[in-house]
């Protein structure tokens, strides 16, 4: 049973372009929304995360959308560069007390020169 | 600043060995993770530490077992490595409720 179902499972974009990575999730338990980014052969470095009393989060290029009632969240990624190159996973968790996070399938981002 | 190291970084084993992946965390967090990472899957859990003494199975824990031997180190143990056991494994750590720190992975192959 996937908690966190994630699309596209690949992107190609063009430099400068806008980058979206799509994620719906069941539990409604779940409070904290993290996107991880990891680069070939390393593990997964925490890039932005969202709690739902906002809609939406901004850092620099990277923005998180939420829509609590849809249950759904996204990732847009502004001004795509080539070393944005990665592959993305949403993920989802519930305060228990420690982080016990449900993550998506992933999307590999190729960003073209 | 070493943050969560693991180790091996790769490993090959034959089926029905048995290995220990070793984790260690520097950031003086109370939980630790293990997750494995398999093409078109995302990251599972397979077993995690809320605080040091305690562990509890995941998503995946079968063919696992886990020992957290300190507040800094949380091993996991396959005691007879299955070709399904083909995977890259992560360690992870964190505080309550925000970040989790991953470390660079350890590749394993069963043959």
């Amino acid at each position: 049973q996937q908690q966190v179902k994630q699309s596209p499972q690949s992107l190609i974009v063009q430099k400068g372009g806008i980058s979206i990575i799509n994620c719906a999730y069941e539990n409604t338990a779940f409070d904290y929304f993290p996107w991880y980014q990891q680069f070939p052969g390393k593990g997964p470095a925490l890039l932005i995360a969202i709690r739902p009393d906002v809609s939406e989060k901004k850092e620099g290029r990277f923005t998180i959308s939420f829509n609590k009632s849809a249950k759904q969240f996204s990732l847009h990624i502004m001004d795509s560069q080539p070393g944005d190159s990665a592959t993305y996973f949403c993920a989802a968790s519930k305060n228990t007390g420690f982080q016990k996070l449900v993550f998506g399938t992933g999307t590999r981002l190729l960003v073209s020169p | 600043n070493a943050g969560v190291t693991q180790t091996p970084k790769f490993q090959v084993l034959k089926t029905g060995q048995s290995m220990t992946l070793q984790c260690a965390q520097d950031m003086n967090h109370n939980s630790m993770y293990w997750y494995r990472q398999d093409p078109g899957m995302g990251l599972r859990l397979i077993y995690y530490s809320a605080s040091e003494g305690t562990t509890d199975k995941g998503e995946v824990p079968n063919g696992y077992n886990v020992s957290r031997l300190n507040k800094r180190e949380f091993s996991l143990r396959l005691e007879s490595a299955a070709p399904s056991q083909t995977s890259v494994y992560f360690c992870a750590s964190g505080r309550a409720n925000t970040e989790a720190f991953f470390g660079q992975g350890t590749r394993l192959t069963v043959v």
